[in-house]
């Protein structure tokens, strides 16, 4: 059973484009995150989210909006896609607690085209 | 800028010698610090964590040191096995404040244990 599955696991599209990565967890957990690994390979928090509310909210363009229609998913949603936006997205989950590890999925790897 | 480095790219290692992966970070209210696994096309694993109020923290063949006073940490792998290559990322984060699991990453060593 897969804990923490992204979808899709690649997503290759023109800039400009409208574009949603999927994340659902079966631990469950009561906090996910979203978090970009850029061409230099740093991980960087976007956004989290605790039952379903919006608890780090880092300096994302606005392009960027995530959704939590429940505590086992969290979406995100990209509109106007350009190329700085490419990159790989990880999704993850924890416990709450900061000293609750995160369970991270595959991720997902975004080309703009 | 990056408040947790990893300064080591790549680490390449004998199979059953140790390896040693080494951070640094700036920001002394960091207080909590992890280390994650990462193997190609998967997502990082959680590999062992401390708290600042130990300085070593073990489990198996895994050691993470603390040294709070030059901020760095460390961790052990012994003996190394070529299993163990991967990409290991440390990460940091606060137990308090406003923080709420937000987790600050380095880049990554880039293990390679040959047998």
């Amino acid at each position: 059973d897969t804990a923490v599955s992204q979808t899709p696991k690649y997503l290759v599209t023109q800039m400009g484009n409208d574009k949603s990565i999927k994340c659902e967890q079966n631990l469950g957990h009561d906090t996910m995150y979203w978090y970009k690994q850029d061409s230099k390979k740093f991980l960087k928090i976007m956004f989290s989210y605790n039952n379903k509310e919006l608890i780090i909210n880092e300096t994302v363009p606005n392009r960027f909006s995530p959704k939590s229609p429940d505590k086992a998913h969290l979406n995100l949603h990209i509109n106007s896609l350009e190329l700085g936006d490419s990159a790989v997205y990880f999704c993850a989950s924890s416990q709450g607690g900061f000293n609750q590890p995160q369970h991270f999925g595959d991720g997902t790897r975004l080309s703009i085209l | 800028d990056q408040q947790v480095k990893q300064n080591s790219p790549s680490l390449s290692v004998q199979e059953g010698r140790i390896s040693i992966l080494n951070c640094d970070y700036t920001n002394s209210m960091f207080d909590y610090f992890l280390w994650y696994k990462k193997y190609p096309a998967e997502g990082p694993t959680f590999l062992i964590s401390i708290s600042s109020i130990k300085d070593k923290n073990e489990d198996g063949r895994f050691t993470v040191f603390l040294n709070k006073s030059a901020k760095h940490l460390s961790l052990h792998i012994v003996p190394s096995q070529p299993g163990d290559s991967a990409v290991y990322f440390c990460a940091a984060t606060r137990a308090g404040g406003t923080s709420y699991g937000k987790l600050t990453f380095g880049q990554g060593t880039i293990l390679t244990v040959h047998p």
